[in-house]
């Protein structure tokens, strides 16, 4: 049973600020966020994790609901090359290594 | 930097045939490291880590096995290819069990 639901694609055009949505309404309260993405015939990309704050870094804003059930992936100014299937995964603190990848949600970047 | 090879590239092994599948970290000592495959069209699902050499963790029972000779190499393996095990397998690194992993190029496996 998925514990998190994504939409199962998004189109943007480049430039434009993205944001993957992202429910875990049953999220247990020393579970972790992470986001990863992978394009075809690759492996997965870290992209970011948090647990109750909202954290950025050179690829993306991670904003967390303040009750956790939700949390948005915002990534600026896309490019042809974020195009990818984006995966948002829970990993329960001290566990951090089982990683359950579902089907994530595939962002279009058109030109 | 850290830098992490997958060897074959890709293989083609016939059904009831062994298989030995390798990774190799380089640049990072007592990573956690972990075996992951995918099939066609599927989700990727995380098979094994290990914590430290001689340790494996069974995560899916895949008719697979893996073992972690020295700190920095990671292997799986089977006596006998399955159709099923046609896919894709990769290999990731950790620092720790909180933190972020890091994969592989992957290895393609076509079982006939």
């Amino acid at each position: 049973d998925a514990k998190t639901t994504q939409p199962d694609s998004m189109e943007s055009t480049e430039g434009e600020t993205v944001h993957l949505p992202c429910s875990h309404a049953t999220i247990s309260g020393n579970e972790y966020i992470y986001w990863y993405r992978q394009v075809p015939l690759q492996g997965p990309e870290y992209v970011t994790h948090g647990l109750q704050q909202n954290t950025t870094n050179s690829m993306a804003f991670l904003a967390i609901a303040s009750d956790r059930k939700s949390s948005t992936l915002i990534l600026p100014h896309v490019s042809l090359r974020d195009a990818a299937v984006y995966h948002c995964i829970l990993s329960p603190q001290g566990t951090g290594s089982k990683l359950s990848f579902g089907k994530g949600a595939k962002l279009t970047v058109s030109p | 930097a850290q830098t992490i090879h997958q060897w074959p590239v890709a293989e083609i092994k016939a059904v009831g045939s062994p298989l030995s599948l390798g990774c190799t970290i380089k640049g990072k000592s007592s990573p956690n490291l972990y075996w992951y495959w995918q099939a066609t069209g599927g989700t990727l699902q995380q098979l094994f880590y290990s914590i430290t050499v001689g340790q494996v963790e069974s995560v899916v029972q895949l008719n697979l096995s893996a073992s972690r000779p020295k700190d920095d190499q990671f292997i799986l393996s089977t006596e006998k290819l399955l159709l099923s095990h046609s896919g894709f397998y990769l290999c990731a690194w950790s620092l720790d069990r909180e933190g972020e992993q890091y994969f592989g190029p992957g290895t393609r496996l076509t079982v006939l």
